[in-house]
């Protein structure tokens, strides 16, 4: 049974660009988490995504970020016009969730680095 | 914000026990303890979780006081690969869905050969 998947696992891009990351979850896991660890510093919780829904997105910065999950296919979470603050780890999540208490299972990240 | 208490940091000798303490004095009663560790590099691994009973699968045990505010962590014989920043964290479960994570600072066992 395959772990959480992130994708790619290293992006580089410069001031401006758009940054893309993806997370296809667990097998029969319908939460995605999205969390961000600067360097040096602990993990953030960023958003929480079930399909087709955004339930929590206290944690995302109120521009240039955007997350979905669709019907089909991986979570995505966005970053319009990255600035060199962006670069950090960010982490994907994924749970079954339901009636009992369910772990989190986390992907080995993305580190993007801005130029 | 984290409601957590844990040491900074630790030392264990490599085959021994590791017991990893973790105080949450403001604990609710329909919140677990969660444990987490992250090697450096990669994401947060799952331990283990409770609610009110001890509670133990292959990789440790976790032993939580009879009134629920502090909780111990056992890595029965560690390793060297058990070198990571472990995370005691509350989560509350409201039943309907699942709540997420909130990482606090950590405490970094370093295992010495």
């Amino acid at each position: 049974n395959a772990g959480v998947m992130q994708n790619p696992r290293h992006l580089v891009r410069r001031r401006g660009q758009e940054a893309r990351l993806r997370c296809s979850p667990m097998k029969g896991h319908s939460h995605v988490y999205w969390y961000r660890q600067l360097p040096e510093e602990g993990l953030k919780f960023m958003v929480y995504l079930q399909k087709e829904n955004i339930i929590d997105e206290s944690g995302m910065p109120k521009e240039r970020f955007s997350a979905e999950f669709p019907k089909e296919g991986p979570s995505i979470l966005r970053i319009q016009q990255v600035v060199r603050g962006d670069s950090a780890a960010y982490f994907c999540a994924s749970s079954l969730g339901g009636p009992r208490p369910s772990p989190l299972h986390f992907g080995n990240g993305t580190r993007l680095t801005v130029t | 914000d984290a409601k957590t208490t844990q040491p900074p940091s630790m030392d264990c000798a490599e085959g021994r026990a590791a017991n990893l303490p973790c105080n949450h004095s403001t604990i609710s009663g329909n919140e677990y303890v969660y444990w987490y560790r992250q090697i450096h590099s990669q994401g947060p691994q799952y331990i283990i979780h409770g609610l009110k009973n001890n509670e133990t699968n292959e990789m440790a045990s976790l032993i939580i006081t009879e009134d629920r505010k502090s909780s111990t962590l056992i890595l029965p014989h560690a390793t060297l690969r058990d070198t990571a920043v472990y995370y005691c964290i509350v989560r509350p479960y409201s039943g309907g869905g699942a709540d997420g994570l909130t990482f606090g600072k950590g405490t970094h066992l370093i295992i010495q050969p």
